[in-house]
């Protein structure tokens, strides 16, 4: 069974930083490009990054660029995102979604708060 | 960026009633179209890719049509397992951007 589990979310002050993780299991990890997207409490999805099987191709929406890093280990079968430079308009529901243009599995995401 | 606009935000439907929400890109997409499914407190839930390619696992009352830059999704008999919001998705360009959503409730 194909699982996502998101980590790493809590309460953080303005200008602060998180390392978000997702741990996957039940497919082969390596084989895929992976994808972060956020909801804001009450608003809709915003996709921020992907990240090539190999990391070696990457790309982020603009309002997070220069301030997020996507990145992962294929030997830890892990995604991690890191948020740095946090404002109040980055609180939201994280998750993790395998795939590039489309996100077939989904994890249950990780609410960060910036207050 | 390519704004994708998605209509209505909101609807009141019966079980069993056809409904359709339409999708319109700020630019042609050709077919690179994603609808997804969510409901309160979940992950979204991938039911269409390719405007009209049903997911694995999806019910056929699920349908998706549209090219470049008008889009729709149908669900032809709703089911009360079917209300929750739908987003579409364009993926012709980076950035990914999903529609505002539409939420379907019941009437």
């Amino acid at each position: 069974e194909v699982q996502l589990v998101e980590s790493g979310g809590g309460l953080v002050q303005p200008g602060g930083s998180l390392r978000l993780s997702c741990a996957a299991s039940g497919f082969r990890f390596s084989n895929f490009w992976l994808s972060w997207v956020r909801q804001a409490p009450g608003r809709g999805l915003e996709w921020l990054a992907y990240i090539k099987q190999d990391g070696t191709e990457k790309d982020y929406v603009d309002s997070v660029k220069g301030r997020f890093t996507i990145s992962r280990d294929n030997a830890k079968n892990s995604l991690y995102l890191q948020l740095n430079s946090l404002t109040v308009e980055d609180t939201a529901v994280y998750y993790c979604a395998r795939g590039r243009w489309r996100g077939n599995f989904w994890g249950q995401g990780t609410l960060v708060t910036v207050s | 960026d390519i704004q994708m606009t998605q209509s209505p935000s909101s609807l009141s439907a019966s079980v069993g009633d056809r409904v359709t929400i339409t999708c319109q890109a700020s630019q042609d997409i050709n077919k690179y179209l994603n609808w997804y499914q969510q409901k309160p407190g979940k992950a979204p839930k991938l039911l269409i890719y390719d405007a009209s390619d049903l997911e694995t696992g999806v019910p056929s009352r699920f349908t998706g049509s549209g090219f470049g830059t008008n889009f729709s999704f149908t669900i032809t008999a709703l089911q009360p397992e079917d209300f929750a919001t739908y987003y579409c998705q364009q993926y012709e360009d980076v950035p990914l951007t999903f529609g505002g959503g539409t939420r379907v409730e019941i009437k």
